[in-house]
């Protein structure tokens, strides 16, 4: 079944300490997107990718890196620059023939949820 | 921002319909509206979008008003499994002219055995 998949699902930061976040769609989507979720609240916008090789910020991009070497793939880095990190991780694809955030709906994996150790 | 606003929680009882409401007077005549629910601990599923006509599919219904100022998502036999919170969201533009959906804060729907 085509799906995205994101692991792992539980992960602990430590003080100073980078951790990356997985994400893999095998939807083949074009556009695949990073969101954080803190109690009570929306889905925030990290950064996101409409093709290959090319990303941009989101809302909250401070703290966080990506990469986009292949389709099917879009890790998240939280660096150690990110101060408050405990979060609800979503990442999502959709098509994307006209970019990124065109109409078509985007699909999300079941997150992961990062504390602080 | 394009901004919707939508009541903080409803309820409803077990196989009765459910009208969901949401607001999105600044709404651009291209952007259309989806609405997208979220299970406890689970990412959001999409659940149905349109741009003018009411839309219909195998999860939900989607009826929008003639101004598209408004609109509702009808489920039309609550289940157990429908308690969500349910998310009205609409694109914007941000300086970069980079296109995005914005995210409020959703319906939270129980649903009474």
């Amino acid at each position: 079944d085509g799906g995205i998949t994101q692991s792992p699902k539980y992960l602990f930061r430590k003080e100073g300490q980078n951790v990356t976040l997985s994400c893999e769609q095998n939807l083949n989507h074009d556009a695949m997107y990073w969101y954080r979720q803190d109690p009570g609240q929306g889905l925030r916008l990290i950064y996101y990718s409409h093709i290959v090789n090319d990303f941009q910020k989101g809302d909250i991009a401070e703290g966080y890196s990506v990469s986009r070497e292949k389709k099917e793939s879009f890790p998240l880095t939280v660096t150690s620059a990110q101060k408050n990190p405990t979060a609800f991780y979503l990442c999502a694809s959709s098509f994307g023939s006209s970019g990124a955030f065109s109409n078509q709906p985007q699909h999300f994996g079941d997150g992961t949820r990062l504390s602080i150790l | 921002d394009a901004k919707t606003t939508q009541p903080n929680s409803m309820e409803s009882n077990e196989e009765e319909p459910v009208h969901l409401p949401c607001n999105h007077s600044t709404i651009s005549g291209t952007d259309y509206i989806h609405w997208y629910r979220q299970l406890p601990s689970q990412g959001p599923e999409y659940v149905i979008h349109g741009l003018t006509s009411n839309v219909n599919n195998r999860m939900a219904s989607l009826a929008i008003a003639e101004d598209r100022k408004s609109s509702t998502l009808i489920l039309h036999r609550a289940t157990l499994r429908d308690a969500a919170v349910y998310y009205c969201i609409l694109r914007d533009v941000d300086a970069g002219n980079n296109r995005k959906l914005i995210w409020g804060l959703g319906t939270s729907l129980a649903v009474n055995p």
